[in-house]
């Protein structure tokens, strides 16, 4: 089955730093989301992107963050200066039309802001 | 709001043991129930899902029937095995938002001793 790929899986940055995270989603997909999980709480959604821009974006998802689809095929989710509390697992997302049915995750990339 | 509660874990049981995991959910409009799995060093996949009140969603021996009476999900299955020890996220999507948003609970550990 095809897969959502996420790099790096692990990313330890000094805080203040901008970090960059990749994802390489399912090709004939058109939807793209950003989920995160901060140890032991829930898995929350970020932002969903479709036709090169942001559908929705949660409270959380504020100026420090951006995304974008630079070439067709990556999807990547900026923090410009991170913080203590951005530390989480950061999950990428895809889906086809069907959108809501289906979503299709990577395995997640780890930051740790020191 | 939406939101989703989820059975604290993590669930230790041995292997062909009966296995539920419960959810109940909070949700302004009609939603459609989830659970997904992620296998370790995987992206979360989808299980099963039920669109409306009173259907059951099953995969792979994995059941849970969408009880709007009792705003629950719950997931069963009767005999576990080993490959089952996942982490298990319950999530529901409102389809009055847009789409692909999803609210999940916090995940359930579960570990299947042979």
């Amino acid at each position: 089955e095809p897969e959502v790929t996420q790099t790096p899986s692990h990313q330890v940055t000094q805080m203040g730093q901008e970090v960059i995270l990749r994802c390489v989603p399912i090709s004939n997909h058109l939807y793209f989301y950003w989920y995160r999980q901060i140890l032991g709480q829930k898995v929350e959604f970020l932002v969903s992107f479709y036709n090169n821009e942001i559908s929705e974006k949660s409270e959380i998802f504020d100026d420090q963050f951006s995304v974008e689809r630079p070439d067709g095929s990556n999807f990547t989710l900026k923090i410009r200066s991170t913080k203590l509390e951005d530390s989480a697992m950061y999950f990428c997302a895809s889906s086809d039309r069907q959108g809501r049915e289906k979503l299709f995750f990577g395995s997640g990339t780890q930051l740790s802001v020191l | 709001g939406n939101s989703v509660t989820q059975m604290e874990g993590p669930v230790t049981l041995s292997e062909e043991a009966f296995l539920t995991i419960n959810c109940t959910y909070t949700a302004t409009g009609y939603p459609s129930l989830f659970w997904y799995v992620q296998y370790p060093g995987e992206g979360l996949q989808l299980l099963l899902k039920a669109t409306k009140a009173d259907d059951k969603g099953s995969n792979k021996g994995f059941e849970a029937t969408y009880r709007k009476e009792t705003t629950s999900f719950h997931l069963e299955k009767g005999s576990v095995q080993v490959s089952d020890s996942a982490v298990y996220f319950c999530a529901l999507d409102d389809r009055g938002s847009t789409l692909g948003r999803l609210y999940f609970g916090r995940g359930t550990q579960l570990t299947v001793w042979p």
